[in-house]
């Protein structure tokens, strides 16, 4: 199995909601990955676990909180969202540290985020 | 840092070859490249560990020269399903972070 399973696929969201996306892998990876892409650039690193800690934090702002509950899972919490936030946003998982592999990144299909 | 992809865009006729350069200010260790088609997510093509080497995937085959801090990915006879954003990411100074450059778009005509 080498996929990393993102949902929902699509997703409509108002200012004042709360929503949360999801992604799963069962690939043995210990790094999982949270990046926004907005059109026409390249995906733009949010957060990073590792071995279930969350490692790296790119200053989002903290209407989004990501949370990892085992080593196949990774959520991202939105809350109180802004119209600028709409974008593809895109789950990685990679192998863990110490192999050749490391880093390379294994994306799931996105969640299309609209924000009204 | 960012690495820095040249050129931004290029459009093709299929069987046409393409070069796609991926240069960074600062000592690399490993280049990745990856493609995103329209609408989907990007796709790993392949990882360059040292200086000089070379690896293949399809008739897309890439170069790293570690002394000039560059990397270059070759597409030959290329066909229309070679078209997408090519992304180059170079790993940054944390342990699992991955920088993308800003991406060339390819496109193959018929």
């Amino acid at each position: 199995d080498t996929e990393v399973t993102q949902t929902p696929k699509h997703l409509v969201m108002g200012m004042t909601n709360k929503k949360s996306l999801k992604c799963e892998q069962h690939m043995g990876h210990r790094a999982m990955y949270w990046y926004k892409q907005k059109a026409k650039k390249p995906p733009e690193l949010m957060f990073v676990y590792s071995y279930e800690k969350l490692s790296i934090n790119e200053s989002v702002p903290s209407r989004f909180s990501p949370e990892c509950p085992n080593s196949s899972l990774l959520n991202l919490h939105l809350h109180a969202l802004q119209p600028e936030d709409s974008a593809l946003y895109l789950c990685a998982s990679s192998p863990p540290l110490g192999t050749v592999a490391k880093n390379i990144q294994y994306f799931g299909a996105g969640t299309r985020l609209s924000v009204l | 840092q960012q690495p820095v992809q040249s050129p931004q865009a290029v459009i093709l006729r299929e069987g046409e070859d393409a070069v796609i350069n991926c240069s960074s200010s600062k000592a690399l260790y490993s280049v990745h490249w990856y493609r995103q088609k329209h609408g989907e997510a990007p796709v790993f093509l392949m990882i360059l560990l040292k200086g000089g080497e070379q690896k293949g995937h399809e008739k897309i085959s890439a170069s790293f020269n570690e002394k000039k801090q560059q990397s270059s990915l070759y597409l030959t006879a290329s066909q229309l399903s070679y078209s997408g954003t090519y992304f180059c990411g170079t790993p940054s100074d944390y342990g699992n972070k991955l920088v993308f450059g800003a991406g060339t778009i390819l496109r193959v005509k018929s």
